[in-house]
């Protein structure tokens, strides 16, 4: 199985700060990535695709990148819905996740 | 709007089998693929397996090979996950994902079911 990696695993942070979370794999996966929302109770969201993909209605502030073994995803302005747990998933065959980076407020 | 809406609570015997469904709505059953992935308190989602809406193949996680089944009932516009020989470890979360893509089998989950919460105890 390819093990995905995110760092950090908790993220303190503040209303309007620039925010980058990494994920790495323990093998090339391409582009083949996708970054996930989740809050508490909730089924995750998916925020980007295909490594730097903004899905449909998801805001312009996240954005993805990298390729490879080395992706980042990154938000621009956090905003007070912004604060949850985000994880990745790579999907070069047999998908697996991260182990999830939680954003919390500083 | 599209919508996955999965089965209540389920309440097992270890050594029992569980059957979750997932109702879907607003859009083509057949055209998009179905996964399945849970997740217990505090981990990390793990992938369990897909189902070709279109034609019935399936894939299965090599960790629940030969414990799993998943189904769809495509009259019903609804996929199922079967695990058998439950126990302790399997109590968690269970969500269908519909796959970003036609029938995709490695692609990313756009629309979620809600989950199910699946307690498995003597």
């Amino acid at each position: 199985d390819i093990q995905m990696t995110q760092s950090p695993s908790t993220l303190s942070a503040s209303v309007g700060d620039r925010v980058t979370i990494t994920c790495r794999a323990s093998q090339s996966i391409n582009s083949w990535l996708a970054w996930y929302q989740q809050k508490p109770g909730k089924a995750p969201k998916l925020l980007i695709y295909k490594a730097s993909s903004l899905e449909s209605g998801v805001p312009s502030r996240f954005s993805g990148s990298g390729s490879g073994t080395e992706f980042t995803l990154t938000i621009s302005s956090l905003q007070p819905d912004d604060f949850a747990t985000y994880y990745c998933q790579q999907y070069n065959g047999y998908s697996t996740f991260g182990q999830g980076t939680k954003v919390e407020i500083k | 709007q599209v919508h996955l809406v999965q089965s209540g609570a389920e309440v097992k015997k270890p050594g029992a089998s569980v059957k979750v469904s997932c109702k879907a709505s607003g859009y083509t059953f057949t055209n998009y693929a179905m996964h399945w992935v849970r997740q217990a308190p505090g981990q990390r989602l793990e992938w369990m397996g897909w189902i070709n809406v279109g034609n019935g193949n399936t894939k299965y996680s090599q960790k629940f090979q030969g414990r799993v089944t998943i189904t769809r009932d495509t009259t019903a516009s609804t996929a199922y996950m079967e695990l058998s020989s439950l126990r302790s470890e399997d109590t968690t979360i269970y969500y269908c994902a519909r796959g970003r893509g036609s029938n995709c089998f490695a692609c990313a989950f756009d629309i979620w079911g809600q989950g199910t919460v699946v307690t498995v105890s003597s």
